[in-house]
């Protein structure tokens, strides 16, 4: 169906490290978006994908949409301490739902 | 910014109690979502509303849930016999374009239900 896997679950990195997390299905997607939550607040969007091969850049993230546009991936570069969270990757086929993967969450050790 | 507002920020009930969670979408939107996170858990859909009515509902939205937009500002769910495994983080969500290659979600806060 359209279960969304994303990996790895967590990640435990030193400030000023790279991080690299992906999303893959069985499914194909019209849209692949990435959100970050903070603890006891709801999902923010990061960067939004429309087309399949799409490389965008928001500050220090980076996100691409798969060209089978079954899978995504996020990276973060420089990782800073503010960088704590959980990301969520989040799939779109249609205008009415979004299905989101399990996150991935993130500590970042100064 | 224009933003998506959650009330109450969190709700206490007993087992079989019926509760509301409210939300006011941003205004000019005009599709509203809710989605549910269970503790540790990923944030799951439950239903989507447009014009109205709602266009889309998950598994998870039996008959125990229903949606409302009494007015133009305020949209409501709610939980009519609430069952321990409904407590969660109820996100409420809104997004302006109607198509799907250029929609962006916004969430709420949310509202932590906890049935006791």
């Amino acid at each position: 169906g359209q279960q969304l896997n994303q990996s790895p679950q967590s990640m435990f990195i030193q400030e000023g490290e790279d991080v690299s997390m992906n999303c893959t299905s069985s499914s194909i997607f019209n849209t692949w978006l990435w959100y970050k939550q903070d603890p006891g607040e709801g999902p923010v969007l990061l960067i939004a994908l429309y087309k399949a091969g799409e490389l965008t850049s928001n500050g220090r993230l980076t996100a691409q949409f798969g060209i089978t546009r079954k899978d995504s991936f996020l990276n973060i570069s420089a990782s800073i301490p503010s960088d704590v969270g959980i990301y969520f990757c989040a799939g779109r086929r249609r205008a009415n739902d979004m299905r989101f993967g399990a996150g991935t969450r993130l500590t970042v050790k100064p | 910014e224009p933003e998506v507002t959650q009330t109450p920020s969190h709700q206490v009930t007993q087992m079989g109690q019926e509760v509301i969670l409210r939300c006011v979408p941003i205004s000019n939107h005009l599709y509203f979502y809710w989605y549910r996170q269970i503790l540790g858990q990923k944030v799951e859909f439950l239903v989507s509303f447009y014009n109205n009515e709602i266009s889309e509902k998950s598994e998870i939205f039996d008959d125990q849930f229903s949606v409302e937009r009494p007015d133009g500002s305020n949209f409501t769910l709610k939980i009519r016999s609430t069952k321990l495994e409904d407590s969660a983080m109820y996100f409420c969500a809104s997004s302006a374009d109607q198509r799907a290659t250029n929609e962006k979600l916004f969430f709420g806060s949310g509202t932590q239900l906890s049935v006791l």
